[in-house]
């Protein structure tokens, strides 16, 4: 099986930077995704980790290690707008090339003033 | 916008009735997937269709099943309904196994 784990809830002023910690315990590894989700509304894309390093995009960095089963995802210049719900989200191969993707239950991110 | 659609967006019920959930996924896309996520859960993944065949299976009820069509569109089929079954149902859909993009979702409400 897998295990994700994330922090439940951070807190975080306008303009400043957040990282969102993820670790994750997989056989069969084969990426993994950060996506954002406002409540209500749908999860959308925002990074992909297959190797080790670090992915930009704008204001938003992700991590990953593949040794440590670690991930981070770095938000920068934080915007009120940023308040939501970040999921990380493990790929690993189940049964020949299909593949699973399981969803941590996703780190709730409040920006205040 | 995504370029998943899914129908209806919300659906109120009785418990023991039975319900059909559409989705279209983005154009080219051959995978389409379907996830519950409840209020006091994460996303939980379902069951993953690759051009009209079966590719994986998730933590999906034996009253829950689904199939994807030649036009690639998919219908999640949801029966003996309980109160418990009341969650967003996500579509998604990817081109060759790569990220994700998800529709709009279902509310479902059982009574």
């Amino acid at each position: 099986g897998q295990n994700i784990d994330q922090p439940t809830e951070m807190t975080a002023t306008e303009g400043a930077i957040v990282q969102i910690n993820c670790t994750y315990q997989t056989s069969g590894f084969n990426g993994l995704f950060w996506y954002q989700q406002h409540a209500g509304e749908a999860p959308t894309f925002l990074s992909y980790n297959v190797l080790d390093g670090l992915e930009e995009k704008g204001r938003f960095s992700s991590f990953l290690s593949r040794s440590k089963g670690y991930s981070y995802l770095l938000l920068k210049e934080l915007q009120m707008k940023d308040s939501a719900s970040y999921l990380c989200a493990v790929r690993a191969l189940v049964e020949g090339t299909a593949s699973k993707l399981t969803f941590g239950t996703g780190t709730r991110l409040q920006v205040t003033l | 916008d995504s370029g998943v659609t899914q129908t209806p967006k919300h659906l109120i019920t009785a418990t023991g009735q039975r319900v059909t959930l559409r989705c279209s996924p983005r154009s080219g896309d051959l995978s389409v997937y379907w996830y519950q996520q409840s209020l006091d859960q994460g996303l939980q993944f379902l069951i993953q269709y690759y051009n009209g065949e079966e590719r994986a299976k998730g933590n999906i009820l034996e009253r829950f099943s689904a199939q994807q069509f030649p036009d690639l569109h998919s219908e999640l089929n949801l029966s003996s309904l309980e109160l418990g079954d009341s969650a967003l149902y996500f579509c998604a859909s990817s081109h060759q196994g790569q990220e994700q993009y998800f529709g709009p979702g279902t509310r479902l409400t059982v009574t």
